[in-house]
Order: C-alpha cells, then structure tokens, then sequence
C-alpha cells in the first residue's frame, strides 16, 4: 500500500491563480481530511469527508472547495489564491472503525506570492 | 467551542534529560492521541489512550490518560537526539468524525 499520496509536493502561485491539490489513499478509509499547517503552529482542519460524495466544513474553510466522488481520492480546490493561503497542506485519512488513528499524507507546500 | 491546550510550547533539553508535554480539553474526551511530527515532515501516529487512568508505554515514552478524562501527558525519559520534533495531541469528543488538536510542543535536544 502507498497509504496517502498528495501532489504536488511544492507549488508556487501567484495571487488569484487557482489549483487543485490532489489526495489519495488506497486503504479504503472512508474518513478523509485536509489541514493546514503555518509555520511553527498547528494544525487546522479545513474540510473533512466522511465517504463519497458527503463533505463538511472544518474550522478554516473560506477560500476552499473540495470533492469527494470517489473513496480514493479527495481533491482540495484552491480558486482565488491569497498570500494568506501560504502554507503546507495535509491530507490525512482514517478508517471509519476501530482505531481512530489519522494516517497522514507527505503534505503540500504551496507559496502565494 | 472545545478546545485542547497543550504546554509547553517549546522545550530544550539536553540530550539525556526528561521531557514532559501535558495536554489539556475542556470537555471530556473518549480518547486521545498523540502524534509526532518531525521537522519538515508530516504527523506519525505514535499511540491511543481510550480508557480513564490509562497508562502506555512505548521504550523511553509513557503515556498518560487523566482520570477525568481531559488532560494527558507524554514523557520521554533520558532524551535522544532522534527524539527533537513537534509532538501533538488530539482528541475525540464524542463526535468521532474530527479530531481536536492541540498546537503542539517542539522539542529541541542539544547533543
């Protein structure tokens, strides 16, 4: 198993550009999650899936958009690039039972200048 | 809203010293985990603690769940230079669908 994959690995973009930043796993979890990461903070979920076609807003969704027509893959849309949106972007999944645990994507990092 | 702290925010220490991290909820959570981030990578789940009082060790790490079930904590014993990253908590509280985390601590270790 690859667990989860995330493209690109680095982006550079400029304000209002837009770009999709791809997620997939092939555990067939059916919860999928996208953070964002600032330099030396947390994590802040942005959009989270519970399975295909069901997403739900998490605690910073403005100036997103996801999708989830597949298990697999979970795409983050990124429409009116902003300097604010500079940070490192992880897709984590989990299975829906059991252990809770949270199996994390290599990140994106993504620089809006 | 609910809300895990977790402090220290930064720790150094050198190599060989004890570590602790302690993390707090305001509501009661059904179980917490901790993850450890090193630097420039992503979060690795490192344990789960369901049960109130619950104790876990992992080699030089030991785990803690509060018996309330609001606050835990994570001590590393005799510090390695391997040990240096960012470790997070992160909590279900009852809605198991999202994880509430904590900012984390960033521990350096100085050889």
């Amino acid at each position: 198993n690859a667990g989860v994959t995330q493209t690109p690995k680095f982006r550079i973009l400029k304000i209002g550009q837009s770009m999709t930043l791809q997620c997939t796993q092939d555990m067939n979890h059916n919860y999928m999650y996208w953070y964002r990461q600032d330099p030396g903070m947390g994590l802040k979920l942005i959009y989270y899936s519970v399975g295909a076609g069901i997403t739900d807003k998490g605690e910073v969704p403005n100036g997103y958009n996801v999708s989830r027509s597949t298990t697999e893959d979970f795409p983050l849309r990124l429409e009116l690039a902003a300097p604010s949106q500079t940070s490192v972007y992880f897709c984590a999944s989990r299975p829906t039972s059991g252990r809770e645990t949270q199996y994390f994507g290599p990140g994106t990092r993504l620089l809006v200048l | 809203g609910q809300q895990v702290m977790q402090i220290p925010q930064y720790q150094h220490v050198q190599e060989g010293e004890d570590f602790t991290t302690y993390c707090n909820s305001s509501t009661t959570l059904s179980n917490i985990q901790w993850y450890k981030q090193r630097p420039g990578g992503h979060p690795v789940f490192l344990i789960q603690l369901v049960k109130s009082g619950e104790v876990k060790k992992q080699k030089r790490l030991t785990f803690q769940f509060g018996e309330a079930k609001k606050n835990s904590s994570l001590h590393i014993t005799a510090t390695q230079t391997t040990d240096v990253g960012t470790y997070f908590c992160a909590g279900n509280a009852g809605n198991n669908r999202k994880l509430i985390w904590g900012l984390g601590t960033s521990l350096a270790v100085n050889p």
